[in-house]
Formats: C-alpha cells, structure tokens, sequence
C-alpha cells in the first residue's frame, strides 16, 4: 500500500520569506502522479502544485516549486516570498497512474499547518 | 461558474440518526469522490463513483452508504451504524485521467457533521 508521510505538523515563516514543505512516500509504481493542495480556513481545498513521476524537471508554479527526488521518493514544497494568503494548510497527496482504475483515487499525508507571520 | 455544491455547511445529528451529505457539480466529470478529514489524519477515501450506476468502496466505507443515480450528483449517507461520525466531509471529482492526463481533484466547500 501507498503511503504519505508529511513530518512536519506545524510551520512557520515571515512574510516575504522562504520556506520548506516536507513530504516523503512509498511505493513500488514507477509511473504515478504528486500533489501539493492548499486548504485555506475557508475549508476549500486548491491545487497547488503537480509532478509527473516521469519527469526529471521539478515542477513550478510562480512562488511556488517542489524539489523531487524520485531515488529518495521525497516531494518537498518551496514556497518563495511567503505572503500573508500562503497561510494554510498544505497536503502532499500521491496518485499512482494505473489508468481509469485508479484516477481520483489519492493518498494524502497528514497536512502541515503553514503560518506567515508579518 | 463550474464548480462543485456541498450542502449543508453545517449539520448536527443525533445519535441514532441517518443524514445526508449532497454534492452535486457542474463541470462534467465522469468520477466524483467523498473524502473524510480528521484532525492529524489528512483524507481518506469514503466511497468513489467512475460512472453513473456504479460506485466502489474506498479505506473507510462501514457505516456509509452512496448512490449514483446521474452525473452530476453523488450524494453521501452517514448511517447510524458509523461509530464516529463527528468530521469534516470533502466531496471532490474529477475527468478521466486518460482525457486530461492530469490526476487533478476539484474540490467543494466540505460539510461538517457534529453527532450530538
């Protein structure tokens, strides 16, 4: 079985500043799919950020950037020049790519709660 | 605008009681998914629908039941069999990945449960 493991419970950083998400997984797929989701106070839950398994090249999104490390099955978050609306929690989530069986069906790690202090 | 209705925000239920969560979308998707959210714990998969008339238990599915009578409704039981219902309820769906080739859930606004 697949699964997320984000280590960090808590987080914090000043605004304007850098900061790092954790995320590591198991699994035995070569071909899958990572996440990061952003789930505001408001409860909504947003994509983030998407990796292909086969894809060298770490995904990025604006302030927003992931460094994969497939070997090390590790999916970190980059978040640059935090900004007060980046405080939320964040979700690793994995998706392996076993075709329409298997669409939909994600493994989230345990959330890390991301402060930004002004 | 596209999107996915969860409905109600808020509910609060006896012990003993059946309640209906309802999720309904607007963006043509095939599949639509409940996720559970508790405290420490991230989601975990309910129940899951591909297809209308057809849908398949995810990890947590005792005490739970579902239906997928039309495309875009998805609705979710929470039976009085389900020892701890008290959580936050996430529906979500997506396109078929094979079309989109993007994995990408799309989520609604959650309805909390609280068992009295």
């Amino acid at each position: 079985a697949q699964t997320v493991t984000q280590s960090q419970p808590e987080m914090s950083v000043q605004e304007a500043e850098t900061v790092t998400l954790s995320c590591t997984y198991d699994t035995s797929e070569s071909d899958y799919y990572l996440f990061w989701y952003k789930q505001p106070p408001s409860r909504q839950m947003i994509l983030v950020i998407r990796q292909e398994a086969y894809k060298q090249q770490n995904a990025t999104e604006n302030r927003f950037s992931v460094n994969f490390q497939k070997a090390a099955k590790s999916f970190s978050l980059k978040i640059s020049d935090s900004q007060l609306g980046d405080a939320a929690m964040y979700f690793c989530a994995y998706l392996v790519n076993a075709g329409g069986t298997s669409y939909g069906k994600l493994t989230f790690g345990q959330g890390t709660i991301l402060t930004v202090h002004p | 605008d596209g999107g996915i209705t969860q409905s109600p925000k808020y509910l609060f239920r006896k012990e003993g009681q059946n309640v209906t969560l309802s999720c309904e979308q607007n963006l043509n998707h095939d599949a639509m998914y409940w996720y559970r959210q508790d405290p420490g714990q991230g989601l975990r998969l309910i129940y899951y629908s591909q297809i209308v008339n057809d849908f398949q238990k995810g990890d947590i599915a005792e005490g739970y039941s579902v239906s997928r009578e039309k495309k875009e409704s998805f609705p979710l039981t929470v039976t009085s069999a389900q020892k701890n219902p008290t959580a936050f309820y996430l529906c979500a769906s997506t396109a078929r990945v094979f079309e989109t080739n993007t994995g990408e859930l799309f989520f609604g606004e959650g309805s909390r449960l609280t068992v009295l």
